[in-house]
């Protein structure tokens, strides 16, 4: 069974140009996370889907961060205009249910991001 | 708001040695406490999480955390290092305010084992 993936693995942008990340989720995973890593702090929250709803984007920075799950299955999040801070992993995760006790979050190796 | 603290974002340990990674929490009611691992070029990986129940959590590849309410902490510990165990480990929290569906995560810890 294949795992989160997502594409590209790395992308290296110039200040001012648009980006778009995406993220196909386990396969019957309803619940789709982005997370994001600035270079040597922690892994942040940005926004939970379940299915092609967004159930919280409280984590998102601004409205040049935009995330969409047409159809409930893959994720992009594109950002534009980018800037030098907006450099980092972005992670996602997905599960099959919500997470209570036993349900397991599963991360893609995330897509390193590097505004010049 | 809740946050984790994890001390030390390297620790060095040589093989065959006792790891010992530490993490404490802030947080009003009991959470859920979680240690990923990632590996190089790899994707998050759990390595045990604590909900309810039994305090001391053992996880996968020999590792184990205890969760110590008076001291708010959840350290993870290995007896006997293994160089396959160098990689980058982050302790995480969740809690039913958030309906347990955002992790918080400390600053990560880079573990390096010397042969």
């Amino acid at each position: 069974e294949a795992g989160v993936t997502q594409f590209p693995s790395h992308s290296v942008i110039e200040k001012g140009q648009t980006v778009t990340l995406r993220c196909d989720p386990i396969s019957g995973h309803d619940n789709l996370y982005w997370y994001r890593r600035v270079m040597g702090k922690e892994i942040k929250f940005l926004l939970h889907f379940v299915k092609e709803s967004k159930q919280d984007e409280s984590g998102m920075p601004n409205n040049r961060f935009l995330a969409e799950r047409t159809g409930g299955t893959y994720s992009t999040l594109k950002v534009q205009p980018a800037e030098l801070e907006d450099s980092g992993v972005y992670f996602c995760a997905s599960s099959q249910g919500q997470l209570t006790t036993n349900e397991k979050l599963f991360f893609g190796s995330g897509t390193q991001l590097s505004v010049l | 708001a809740q946050s984790v603290t994890q001390l030390g974002s390297h620790v060095s340990v040589s093989e065959g040695a006792l790891v010992l990674l530490r993490c404490n929490y802030s947080s009003s009611v009991p959470p859920y406490l979680f240690w990923y691992v990632q590996y190089p070029n790899q994707g998050l990986q759990l390595l045990l999480k604590y909900t309810t129940g039994a305090t001391l959590v053992k996880g996968i590849n020999g590792f184990e955390a205890e969760f110590k309410k008076s001291e708010t902490s959840f350290h993870l510990t290995k007896p006997s290092a293994h160089m396959s165990d160098a990689a980058e480990y982050f302790c995480a929290v969740t809690r039913r305010n958030t309906g347990f569906q955002k992790l918080v995560f400390g600053t990560g810890t880079r573990l390096l084992v010397s042969p």
